[in-house]
């Protein structure tokens, strides 16, 4: 069955680095895209950041463009999102989630249980 | 960005119930909008695609309706397992959003 695990959560400092990554399988990684969704807590879901199958199509949320970079690794069926210069309402639970189709981004079919993210001095 | 807003933020229902809710797209969305279920300490479900397909394995007492800026989620005879917060999101325009969410509670 169709699973995604997300990792690499943790407790970071202001302005500090960390670089999430989703394992996948149960299904053809290569023929999806693939999102980052976060809530944070108690919140409602924010979208940050959609990869199409092939890597060509990326695209971001104002509130991390330049601040984050979403990337996949074929061999390894895993999304990665890297976070640089993190603040302190970053914190929040990260999801990855499936797109039905390829290039649309349009949905999120599956989702991982999500990592967090805590940003505190 | 397209603004997603629903309401009511919460509803009180009874097992048996009908249950209705709405998200407004601040812009003409077409037919680009969903829905999820969301259960304390869970992750979100796809419940309904394209304003009115039904995700596959979604109980049918699950609808969605509407097109352009106005849409509807209705739940006919609300079952235990249903009382949790719905979220709609626009797939019309990035970035992707969602409204606050809708939660339904035991009256």
């Amino acid at each position: 069955q169709v699973q995604l695990v997300e990792s690499g959560g943790g407790v970071v400092q202001p302005g500090g680095s960390l670089r999430l990554s989703c394992a996948t399988s149960g299904f053809l990684f290569t023929v999806y895209g693939m999102h980052w969704v976060r809530q944070a807590p108690g919140k409602e879901l924010e979208w940050l950041a959609f990869i199409s199958h092939d890597g060509t199509k990326r695209f971001y949320a104002d509130s991390v463009k330049g601040r984050v970079t979403i990337s996949r690794d074929m061999s390894k069926n895993t999304l990665f999102l890297q976070m640089n210069s993190l603040k302190a309402e970053d914190t929040a639970l990260f999801y990855c989630a499936r797109d039905p189709s390829a290039a649309g981004g349009h949905y999120f079919d599956y989702w991982g249980q999500g990592t967090l993210v805590t940003v505190s001095s | 960005d397209i603004q997603m807003t629903q309401s009511p933020s919460i509803v009180s229902a009874s097992v048996g119930d009908r249950v209705t809710m709405t998200c407004r797209a601040s812009q003409d969305i077409s037919s680009w909008l969903a829905w999820y279920q969301q259960k304390p300490g869970t992750a979100p479900k796809l419940l309904i695609y394209s304003a009115s397909n039904l995700q596959n394995g979604v109980p049918s007492r699950f609808s969605g309706s509407g097109s352009g800026t106005d849409f509807t989620l209705t739940i006919t005879n609300l079952q235990p397992e249903d009382f949790a917060t719905y979220f709609c999101q626009q797939a019309s325009g990035f970035p992707r959003t969602f409204g606050q969410g809708t939660k339904v509670e035991i009256k």
